[in-house]
């Protein structure tokens, strides 16, 4: 299987700051089918990005995803006080689909 | 609008068969291209796949949980049924499904708490 691993575990920044989340596949991501999903506690996880770059529908352009075979960037340009949540990367190109383990991005 | 919504037992003993039910609306499991996939979570812990089923009945499961593992759909009734055999505490989560569009799991369901206690 494709194992995702995500850096770093935890974010600390203030709001109105840049933050980059880092997502690394073990194998390439055929097609670049990645994409990037926003958890907060108590809900389900939301999809922001897919393609690796696609925003979904909704998605505010303060996000972004970039990437391309291993090595995939989710940016959140000027964090803003709802943004504060867990961010899972996954793939769905092969089977099995993978997580990575997250990244939580907290208030500084 | 598409909606899923998962039900089932909040509480299962050790060793005993769970079935959970994904009722969902705004999409038909007859189209092309669709499917839907089931999802859990720890609590605390990360997201993990288990298994999808696509329009065309074909089947996905989490090789770690293939053997206790079974997917089934109810087209006409707007069902997808996961049953996980021999439950253990480990087991103990968030069980999500979720609408697959190919294969990009995109609209989640809020997800059903189940607790195994022996």
């Amino acid at each position: 299987e494709n194992v995702l691993t995500q850096s770093p575990g935890t974010l600390s920044l203030a709001p109105g700051a840049r933050a980059s989340l880092s997502c690394r596949a073990s194998q390439s991501v055929g097609k670049n089918y990645l994409a990037w999903y926003q958890q907060k506690p108590g809900q389900a996880p939301r999809l922001l990005i897919y393609h690796a770059s696609t925003r979904a529908t909704g998605v505010p352009d303060r996000f972004s995803g970039s990437g391309s075979g291993t090595d995939f960037t989710l940016t959140v340009s000027r964090l803003e006080p709802e943004d504060f949540a867990v961010y899972y990367c996954s793939q769905y190109a092969t089977s099995p689909w993978t997580f990575g383990q997250g990244t939580k991005v907290e208030i500084k | 609008q598409i909606t899923l919504k998962e039900s089932g037992p909040t509480l299962v003993k050790t060793t005993q068969t769970l079935t959970l039910n994904c009722t969902f609306s705004g999409f038909s499991l007859s189209t092309t291209a669709v499917g839907v996939g089931w999802i859990r979570q720890p609590p605390g812990k990360a997201l993990e796949w288990l298994a999808f089923i696509y329009w065309d009945d074909d089947k996905q499961y989490s090789p770690s949980l293939q053997s206790r593992l079974t997917i089934t759909k109810d087209s006409s009734k707007n069902q997808v049924v996961l049953t996980m055999t021999n439950m253990d505490p480990v087991d103990t989560g968030t069980y999500f499904c979720a609408h697959g569009s190919g294969w990009l799991l995109d609209v989640w369901g809020k997800g059903t708490t189940v607790t195994v206690s022996s």
